[in-house]
């Protein structure tokens, strides 16, 4: 069972704050993933990677960066946080392409920016 | 824009019921259509996905329904239980799409006992 573990699962910061999440995988995954969930619009992809020292754009990347520092942990930052950034956010994983398309979830983590 | 729409966003149908949760797509490109199930304080977990060369796919009490030229599915849930209450996501891939999926809002769904 593939096993994603994200740190810290609930964090509260104010504008202008600087945060960083945490995400980590033990798979051997070569996909790593950042969602953020709000009601209405699901899960909204931030950023991705593909391997070590690799950071793709996703769909909603304003404001937040990246950093896939091994091939298990994966960062999301927010070096001036906003309150439009609260919000549920996902990490993922998934094997290499060719293999299966499933993606592996972690539990999340619940960001307040006051 | 959203690439991929659901409807209902809320759904509520009672024990042995049939739940049919609905959703449709833009792009002709997606090919790889899985559908995810959350529960609450829970990160979403693969239930069932279907290929654009299928129409049907079934697995126990899930079974999705895919209409490739309206570009519309279906997630049809049979004798509906209380533990399938959840939020269900559809999502799509395709070959311009390379590794990325592209989801939907989601339906929440209830089942009464």
């Amino acid at each position: 069972e593939a096993a994603v573990t994200q740190s810290p699962r609930n964090k509260v910061t104010v504008t202008g704050g600087n945060v960083t999440l945490s995400c980590r995988q033990t798979n051997s995954h070569n996909y790593m993933y950042w969602y953020r969930q709000d009601t209405g619009h699901g899960l909204r992809l931030i950023h991705y990677s593909y391997g070590a020292g690799n950071l793709q754009i996703g769909d909603v990347p304003d404001g937040y960066k990246a950093t896939r520092t091994t091939q298990e942990d994966f960062f999301l930052l927010l070096e001036l946080a906003s309150p439009s950034q609260t919000s549920l956010y996902f990490c993922a994983s998934r094997p290499g392409l060719g293999d299966s398309y499933e993606q592996y979830f972690g539990p999340g983590t619940r960001l307040t920016v006051l | 824009q959203q690439q991929v729409r659901q409807s209902p966003q809320s759904l509520t149908v009672w024990e042995g019921e049939t739940a049919i949760l609905n959703c449709s797509y833009e792009d002709s490109t997606f090919n790889y259509f899985p559908w995810y199930q959350q529960f609450p304080g829970e990160g979403p977990a693969l239930l069932i996905s279907i290929r654009s060369v299928s129409d049907k796919k079934e697995d126990g009490r899930f079974t999705i329904f895919f209409n490739k030229r309206e570009k519309k599915l279906s997630l049809h849930i049979t004798d509906s239980q209380p533990g399938d209450s959840a939020t269900y996501f559809c999502a799509a891939s395709g070959v311009n799409a390379g590794a990325k999926l592209t989801f939907g809002g989601g339906t929440r769904l209830t089942v009464r006992p």
